[in-house]
């Protein structure tokens, strides 16, 4: 039982190239979240996934997108890389079912630096 | 939108002293959450919160819940070097219908100074 994964663990990239941040999760959960951290930020949600099929914009979703792949995955893509979208970047899953009390399990993060 | 607020951003104690972090909310919360992090790692769920006046306790670690479900607070006694990292708190709004995000505060990193 892996948890959350998350690949790359590290990325570093020039400004204007595009690319996906991968994500699953083993526990069977059905909502799935995308955040980034910045220092003196705190976690600041991107986009989320509430349950297979459905996708909602977070606190700053600019810049991004977000595919569902299936109840496991959740990818995060940049198109065009900008030198402020370099942070850490972490995935999170929880079970809905347990709504309003569940809680979330992280990912180790991916740290993107964009040149 | 709702707003959490989490100070000190940071504190630095010696080994032994006493630390407390504070969260505050614009909107009454359904529950709170208290988050971990070590340095170079990911968040770590710690406890959750979800009644009025509520306090746990997790060995040297106590959270509390404000009366009116929009403050809490986590104090460590005698802080040792493994209670490094960036404490968060995380809180769902109370509002009707199904609303799956935390909004996280931006976290209080603690050093302690052995």
């Amino acid at each position: 039982n892996a948890g959350v994964t998350q690949t790359p663990k590290f990325q570093v990239l020039k400004t204007g190239q595009s690319m996906t941040l991968q994500c699953a999760q083993d526990m069977n959960h059905n909502s799935m979240y995308w955040y980034r951290q910045d220092p003196g930020m705190g976690l600041r949600l991107i986009y989320y996934s509430a349950s297979e099929g459905t996708t909602d914009k977070g606190e700053v979703p600019n810049g991004y997108n977000v595919s569902r792949l299936n109840k496991r995955e959740f990818s995060l893509r940049l198109e065009s890389a900008a030198p402020s979208q370099t942070s850490v970047y972490f995935c999170a899953s929880s079970d809905i079912s347990l709504e309003p009390q569940e809680t979330q399990y992280f990912g180790p993060g991916t740290r993107l630096l964009v040149l | 939108g709702q707003q959490v607020m989490q100070i000190p951003q940071y504190q630095h104690v010696q080994e032994g002293e006493d630390f407390t972090t504070y969260c505050n909310s614009s909107t009454t919360l359904s529950n709170i959450q208290w988050y971990k992090q070590r340095p170079g790692g990911h968040p770590v769920f710690l406890i959750q919160l979800v009644k009025s006046g509520e306090v746990k306790k997790q060995k040297r670690l106590t959270f509390q819940f404000g009366e009116a479900k929009k403050n809490s607070s986590l104090h460590i006694t005698a802080t040792q070097t493994t209670d490094v990292g960036t404490y968060f708190c995380a809180g769902r709004r109370n509002s009707g219908g199904s609303n799956y995000k935390l909004t996280f505060g931006k976290g209080t990193l603690l050093t302690v100074n052995p």
